[in-house]
């Protein structure tokens, strides 16, 4: 059966710092990959979407990259966090057509 | 503006009634996915329903689909606490590089005992 494991859980950063959010599927082949946060209490911003190796489409214009350097594992970085990336981030797969299944989220907060 | 936006965007309810909450979209879509989601938690996937389906059931979940009006419901029966939860819907989207799921700001739904 399909896993996706989605870390750090939690993390207090300082502003200025930089930051990786790591996310890995186990038991599928080529999904797509989604990056998404979420502000509290809100709904789901799409951020960036790959559907292969080094394909990455972004969404948003804003102080985060993703990248895509194997095909099961997606990272979201930022060279200098923001206050206003604080926010909860959500990693998520899907194979094309169907569900899309999420990770348990990782929370960031940016002091 | 979101593909999807559900409405209410807070709903309390007594145990044992039922919940329906009510989601709209804009653009043409292949499927529309219904999610759960518990305070500080991921998403969890409850139904999805094709554009050519009009219904469909799952557990004490239905959820209808009517592409006409651009529109779809979800209805818990027989509500438990345990349902206390937030719920997205979710349409598909394409653009020239893929697909991609967009999803609405949610309703918040509280069942007291």
């Amino acid at each position: 059966s399909q896993t996706i494991h989605q870390w750090p859980a939690t993390l207090v950063q300082p502003v200025g710092s930089p930051l990786s959010l790591e996310c890995t599927v186990e038991g599928t082949s080529n999904p797509n990959l989604y990056w998404y946060r979420q502000a509290a209490g809100r709904g789901l911003q799409l951020l960036f979407y790959s559907v292969g190796i080094g394909q990455i489409s972004s969404e948003v214009p804003q102080n985060l990259s993703a990248s895509r350097p194997q095909d099961r594992q997606f990272i979201l970085s930022s060279k200098k966090l923001l206050l206003s990336d604080s926010g909860f981030y959500l990693c998520a797969w899907s194979v094309k057509g169907n569900t899309i299944y999420f990770g348990e989220g990782s929370w960031l907060t940016v002091v | 503006s979101q593909q999807g936006e559900e409405d209410p965007q807070a709903l309390s309810i007594q145990e044992g009634e039922n919940a329906t909450m009510n989601c709209s979209y804009k653009t043409s879509i292949n499927n529309l996915q219904w999610y759960r989601q518990n305070s500080g938690r991921g998403l969890v996937h409850l139904i999805l329903i094709r554009s050519n389906e009009r219904e469909k059931h799952s557990g004490r979940l239905r959820v209808t689909l009517d592409t006409s009006k651009k529109s779809s419901s979800l209805l818990i029966t027989a509500s438990r606490a345990a349902d206390t939860a937030s719920y997205f819907c979710a349409t598909d989207a394409w653009d020239n590089y893929g697909q991609n799921f967009v999803f609405g700001p949610g309703t918040r739904l509280s069942v007291l005992p």
